[in-house]
């Protein structure tokens, strides 16, 4: 069966620092998301992106994060100065197009900012 | 978004069914409704979704009040590893077709 994987699956950084998390996305999708969770906490919506830009954002998503599909497999986000608060996990997802198509979740990238 | 409400936690014994319940009052005529779940260190799983008519698929059922302002997703026989909490979301043609995310149901499956 088709997975999305994500890399790595542990990221220590110090506050400040710049931060790139991957996803490879299953291939057929179309379109590409990144979400977050807090220990503890529910699961948040950040971005969707479609076609090379970004559909929707959330207020989250402010202008310290940034996602990029560089190439035809893989999907970043990148947080430009890590903050205390970016501490997450971090699932990248991907779906088909129409909500009437699943979204498959990667396994998720523990973001620990020291 | 339209949105859904849960029981915060729920309790079944290993091996017997389980029905989870949703409500979605708001729900409008494109919303589809999606069940996921989150096992422990997990990223989300999706379990089954519908638009109108019952559905059956390998992990559950999804029973949709004719109304559609509830669904009830059931697992035939509960066993330890379908511990999680469950989510009940609808997805509706917003951009980008995203997931918001409740709080869920945890269910706790005793053996």
């Amino acid at each position: 069966e088709p997975e999305v994987t994500q890399t790595p699956s542990h990221q220590v950084t110090q506050m400040g620092q710049e931060v790139i998390l991957r996803c490879v996305p299953i291939s057929n999708h179309l379109y590409f998301y990144w979400y977050r969770q807090i220990l503890g906490q529910k699961v948040e919506f950040l971005v969707s992106f479609y076609n090379n830009e970004i559909s929707e954002k959330s207020e989250i998503f402010d202008d310290q994060f940034s996602v990029e599909r560089p190439d035809g497999s893989n999907f970043t986000l990148k947080i430009r100065s890590t903050k205390l608060e970016d501490s997450a996990m971090y699932f990248c997802a991907s779906t088909w197009l129409a909500p009437s198509y699943e979204q498959y979740f990667g396994p998720g990238t523990r973001l620990t900012v020291t | 978004d339209a949105k859904t409400t849960q029981p915060n936690s729920m309790e079944s014994n290993e091996e017997e069914p389980v029905h989870l319940p949703c409500n979605h009052s708001t729900i409008s005529g494109t919303d589809y409704i999606h069940w996921y779940r989150q096992l422990p260190s997990q990223g989300p799983e999706y379990v089954i979704h519908g638009l109108t008519s019952n559905v059956n698929n390998r992990m559950a059922s999804l029973a949709i009040a004719e109304d559609r302002k509830s669904s009830t997703l059931i697992l035939h026989r509960a066993t330890l590893r379908d511990a999680a909490v469950y989510y009940c979301i609808l997805r509706g043609n917003t951009g980008g077709f995203k997931t918001i995310f409740g709080a869920g149901t945890r269910l706790f499956v005793k053996a």
